[in-house]
């Protein structure tokens, strides 16, 4: 049981270039979440998924896509990368009983553009 | 507008001493609250949580307090110890979480 792991760990890119940062889980959670953690600010959602197929923004979705084809994956896309995007990605998951909120993250992603 | 707030970014506590984190909310809607922790270069992983109709909860070493009246939530290290250095996070729910910016433990020993 590997929880949640994220691919790739590390990256470098070049204002305006694309990537696609992937997130898997494989302990048959309905909800999934991309968060960027910038010095100081804390957490911040990116954008979030209550089931396969279904998507929504957080708080800071600008820049940013997502896809959530398979239940046990999570894609985040960089259309046109730009240096403030330059964060540490963390994905999560949960169940979706009503009673439970932990989130499990993954150990993250640490994007630079440059 | 900050609905979660962790008012001080770092924290020092000498080994065996109790470690004070604190917690402030604005919105009352929120009825379940989490504490995470994080490492250097790991995920944040889940520490403790507390339901709104609680007002304590206890898990080893770690307690949190929740004043609702006051909208704060505290949690309480004891004894710390050198490994509990680390970036503690409060997050208060939803089908979302909303996280405080962190404080940063520092334990010495």
């Amino acid at each position: 049981n590997a929880g949640v792991t994220q691919t790739p760990k590390f990256r470098v890119l070049k204002t305006g270039q694309s990537m696609t940062l992937l997130c898997a889980q494989d302990m048959n959670h309905e909800y999934m979440y991309w968060y960027r953690q910038d010095p100081g600010m804390g957490l911040r959602l990116i954008h979030y998924s209550v089931g396969e197929g279904t998507t929504a923004k957080g708080e800071v979705p600008d820049g940013y896509n997502v896809s959530r084809l398979k239940k046990q994956n999570f894609l985040l896309g960089l259309e046109s990368a730009a240096p403030s995007q330059t964060s540490v990605y963390f994905c999560a998951s949960r169940p979706s009983a009503a009673t439970v909120y932990e989130q499990y993250f993954g150990p993250g992603t640490r994007l630079t553009v440059t | 507008d900050q609905q979660v707030k962790q008012n001080s970014p770092s924290l020092s506590v000498q080994e065996g001493r109790i470690s004070i984190l604190n917690c402030d909310y604005t919105n009352s809607m929120f009825d379940y609250f989490l504490w995470y922790k994080k490492y250097p270069a790991e995920g944040p992983t889940f520490l403790i949580s507390i339901s709104s109709i609680k007002d304590k909860n206890e898990d080893g070493r770690f307690t949190v307090f929740l004043n609702k009246s006051a909208k704060h939530l505290s949690l309480h290290i004891v004894p710390s110890q050198p490994g509990d250095s680390a970036v503690y996070f409060c997050a208060a729910s939803g089908v979302t979480l909303t996280f405080g910016k962190g404080t940063m433990l520092l334990v010495s020993p």
